[in-house]
């Protein structure tokens, strides 16, 4: 069964950092481009980054550039999303989710609380 | 940034209504243009890829349409388990999504 799981959420401190952890299983993940969303009531779906099959090219929104690393490791089926300089409007539920275009395969999602 | 307005951003339908909601992007997509279906509590669904296609899986109720800077989601017959949240999104110039249309009783 096609499923991707994410994990590494959590309550962190302003300015602290997290790494968000994505388990795909049930397709041959090196063949496709990976994503991170993030949704929250005050700023609804928002796409946060994307990685390549390869891992050779990773693109990032505004909001997150700098600060948020997306990887992937092939070996064992994993995209990654390293956060840092996390701020109070980074709170919301993260998404991994499939696709170049269009996201056919979401997980759950993390919930990441950013709080003092 | 391509913006998203979706229309409605909230309605109130009955099982057997035919449900549209509209997108309206701020320049013209190329067809770059999907929409999602979200129940509360869950993850989003893909229901509509690339302006048009149906995903696998997704009843024939639901379709697509539209071209440049308009597209349309229309539920053909409201089914109980279609009460939910439905986002458009945009692949044209990275990626952004509507502010959703909650279809409600």
């Amino acid at each position: 069964q096609v499923n991707v799981v994410e994990s590494g959420g959590g309550l962190v401190r302003p300015g602290g950092s997290l790494r968000l952890s994505c388990a795909a299983s049930g397709f041959t993940f090196i063949n496709y481009n990976m994503n991170w969303v993030r949704q929250s009531p005050e700023k609804g779906l928002e796409w946060l980054s994307h990685i390549s099959p390869s891992g050779s090219n990773m693109y990032y929104a505004d909001s997150v550039k700098g600060r948020f690393t997306i990887s992937r490791d092939n070996a064992r089926n994993f995209v990654y999303l390293d956060m840092s300089r996390l701020r109070a409007d980074d709170t919301a539920i993260y998404y991994c989710a499939r696709g170049l275009d269009a996201f056919d395969v979401w997980g759950r999602g993390t919930l990441v609380s950013v709080s003092s | 940034d391509i913006q998203l307005t979706q229309s409605p951003s909230s309605l109130s339908a009955s099982v057997g209504d035919r449900v549209t909601i509209t997108c309206q992007a701020s320049q013209s997509l190329n067809g770059h243009l999907h929409w999602y279906q979200q129940r509360p509590g869950e993850a989003p669904r893909l229901l509509i890829y690339e302006a048009s296609g149906l995903q696998r899986g997704v009843p024939s109720r639901f379709s697509g349409s539209g071209s440049a800077t308009k597209f349309t989601l229309t539920i053909s017959s409201l089914q109980p388990e279609d009460f939910a949240t439905y986002y458009c999104q945009q692949s044209y110039n990275s990626k952004t999504f509507g502010q959703g249309s909650r279809v409600e009783v």
